[in-house]
């Protein structure tokens, strides 16, 4: 079964500090990974997508990491703002027409 | 903004309610999708358009019936639902339907309670 796990659920950092949040997927074969930003009371916004052939990707502040054999992502925000607070989202695409989504991890950033 | 716009954004019906959510895209895309969002879960796809036709019902129960009239609208009629349906239910298009890989592009959702 296709699954996609990601950690942590939540976790709360001080602004201006760095966080990596992680990704686990088993879905076979591979097609391609997307990170997705949402913001509380808004729908999902794509940040990045990472094809097999892709180790990092940046997006600004955010950073995208694939390793392809062990089949973990990340996702690294520096120097993290308040307006960073939203809950990430892991989306993997393999060879059925519906992708897998994670449950999201929660990112509180504090002043 | 994404450029899909849905409405109304909170919505509170009773379970013998009729209502509709309604959705709109200007990016010229030729794929809408319905998804469920509850709490602590992972998105749930429920129906898939593909130039005005359905090719993709996630096993969604009948008491959700959508609707696409042409390739910039999208509804989803709610009758006789149950109080585990609330939730949010997001709608998102994107250019093709391709693989079930292309980015999609997401309204802000209705919030959805029944009581």
């Amino acid at each position: 079964k296709n699954q996609v796990e990601q950690s942590p659920q939540s976790l709360i950092i001080l602004e201006g500090k760095n966080c990596t949040l992680q990704c686990n997927y088993t879905v076979s074969p591979f097609s391609n990974l997307r990170w997705y930003k949402q913001d509380t009371g808004r729908g999902p916004v794509s940040l990045t997508i990472m094809t097999f052939s892709e180790n990092t990707k940046s997006n600004g502040r955010y950073t995208a990491t694939l390793d392809a054999d062990t089949k973990q992502s990340s996702l690294h925000i520096t120097a993290s703002q308040l307006s960073d607070s939203a809950s990430y989202i892991c989306v993997v695409s393999g060879d059925s027409y519906i992708p897998t989504f994670g449950r999201g991890t929660s990112l509180i950033v504090h002043p | 903004e994404t450029g899909v716009t849905q409405t109304p954004r909170h919505l509170v019906m009773g379970m013998t309610n009729k209502k509709s959510l309604k959705c709109e895209q200007h990016l010229g895309h030729n794929a809408m999708y319905w998804y469920k969002q509850s709490a602590k879960k992972p998105l749930e796809l429920m129906f898939v358009y593909s130039l005005e036709e359905r090719v993709e019902n996630n096993s969604v129960p009948s008491r959700f019936s959508p609707e696409c009239p042409n390739s910039s609208h999208l509804f989803l009629h709610l009758h006789t639902l149950q109080p585990e349906d609330s939730a949010l239910y997001l709608c998102a298009s994107s250019q093709d339907r391709g693989t079930g890989s292309e980015k999609l592009f997401f309204g802000s959702g209705t919030q959805l309670s029944v009581l």
